[in-house]
């Protein structure tokens, strides 16, 4: 069954330092999102990204986050400058773009630490 | 109001037993209402879509009213491979991207032998 791969699993860092996460998405999908899951906290969408470039973003994806498909397969989230309170597990997401399926595929997340 | 409001459980219940979770919503204007699963550190998984006539999915049925901004969602006859957190889900609606989802803090289930 195709599935979405991320890496790292997870990743400790101190703050103030970048950190990139990296996605890769099924292969036919044509609609990226990542999505974070503070500990004991709800899921929160961050950003969707559609034939390269951000379709939609949410308040928590400010300037110090970026998205890149750099090529026809990966697609990464980049935290210029993590703070404390970006440690979290963060999905990344692909679908078919099927209208209202609302089935998203998620990877299995990268645990960000930040210290 | 939160935006998708859901009882954080947890449900503690013995195998076979039928077991009923609700959520509300706050934003009218959304069109796409869902289930998913998580399990303990896991992601998220579609469990099924909700529609407004009721949908059944063997032992999971999901229900939608409107009207009252409320999604329900019944196990019957539950099995230990059932315990997990619930995920009430809708989507933003008012030109959000389809896959921009909101969603509860979700309900713990705990399905004991």
């Amino acid at each position: 069954e195709p599935e979405v791969t991320q890496t790292p699993s997870h990743q400790v860092t101190q703050m103030g330092q970048e950190v990139i996460l990296r996605c890769v998405p099924i292969s036919n999908h044509l609609y990226f999102y990542w999505y974070r899951q503070i500990l004991g906290q709800k899921v929160e969408f961050l950003v969707s990204f559609y034939n390269n470039e951000i379709s939609e973003k949410s308040e928590i994806f400010d300037d110090q986050f970026s998205v890149e498909r750099p090529d026809g397969s990966n697609f990464t989230l980049k935290i210029r400058s993590t703070k404390l309170e970006d440690s979290a597990m963060y999905f990344c997401a692909s679908s078919d773009g099927q209208a209202n399926t609302g089935e998203l595929f998620f990877g299995e997340g990268s645990r960000l630490t930040v210290l | 109001r939160k935006e998708v409001e859901q009882d954080p459980g947890p449900f503690n219940v013995p195998e076979g037993a039928t077991v009923a979770f609700n959520c509300t919503y706050s934003n009218s204007a959304s069109q796409s209402f869902f289930w998913y699963r998580q399990d303990c550190r896991k992601e998220p998984k579609l469990l099924m879509s909700v529609y407004s006539s009721g949908n059944e999915d063997g032992r999971f049925t999901a229900q939608l009213n409107r009207a009252s901004q409320y999604i329900s969602l019944l196990i019957r006859d539950s099995k230990l491979s059932d315990s997990a957190t619930y995920l009430c889900v809708v989507n933003r609606g008012y030109g959000g991207s389809q896959g921009n989802l909101i969603f509860g803090k979700g309900t713990k289930l705990s399905v004991k032998p």
